[in-house]
């Protein structure tokens, strides 16, 4: 158990609709990351949080948003979903902003777009 | 374009031989590389990694080997247990994004049998 939250495990919904994602980092960490797995292809970044700031940003598409709230949970809103947008979408947290040591991740969120 | 590529997509090795998972980066602004491990259900768990100003970092069963010129690194697991049984992410981090960000690999799932 890394202790890292994610809800919900799964989701399916239909092309064009809007979902919501949550994420609450390990106890005490300030970092929250979120990362999009696809189908046969690697963890791809799309966006940082900082103690409820956004600090970096990937590969993010424009109707995706996040945020950080004071309790430092996040969440990730995906929104007019499309077919490829059907993912495993991973939470990660770390204590430091900058980080070259390791993420905790959640167990992650399938989203199924039928 | 790929900047982390594991060109490997399966590996099988027997217990108790070495098994010896490669990574491949472009992006020579990398300098800091990290394995995780990925077991079904379940979110990424951070194993080993190595600074660019080293080239091999032990720990365990586990070491990790940069070859910064021929940008390459490996993971050597010697000697392999059917638990290490799992998709295996190389990722990569530099300081010109403040090592806030990670670029994973597409992972390579190595099967140890008994």
């Amino acid at each position: 158990d890394s202790g890292v939250t994610q809800t919900p495990k799964h989701l399916i919904t239909a092309t064009g609709q809007r979902v919501t994602l949550r994420c609450s980092p390990r106890s005490g960490d300030l970092s929250v990351y979120w990362y999009q797995q696809s189908l046969d292809q690697g963890l791809q970044f799309l966006i940082q949080y900082y103690n409820g700031e956004e600090r970096a940003k990937g590969n993010i598409l424009e109707r995706f948003s996040a945020q950080q709230f004071p309790d430092l949970h996040s969440e990730l809103n995906l929104s007019s979903l499309e077919l490829g947008d059907s993912a495993l979408y991973f939470c990660a947290s770390s204590y430091r902003q900058v980080n070259t040591g390791e993420l905790f991740f959640g167990e992650g969120s399938r989203l199924t777009v039928l | 374009d790929q900047q982390v590529k594991q060109n490997s997509p399966s590996l099988s090795v027997q217990e108790g031989r070495i098994s010896i998972l490669n990574c491949d980066y472009t992006n020579s602004m990398f300098d800091y590389f990290l394995w995780y491990k990925k077991y079904p259900a379940e979110g990424p768990t951070f194993l080993i990694s190595i600074s660019s100003i080293k080239d091999k970092n032990e720990d365990g069963r586990f070491t990790v080997f940069l070859n910064k010129s021929a940008k390459h690194l490996s993971l050597h697991i010697v000697p392999s247990q059917p638990g290490d049984s799992a998709v295996y992410f190389c990722a990569a981090s530099g300081s010109r994004s403040g090592y806030s960000t990670l670029t994973f690999g597409k992972g390579t799932m190595l099967l140890v049998s008994p």
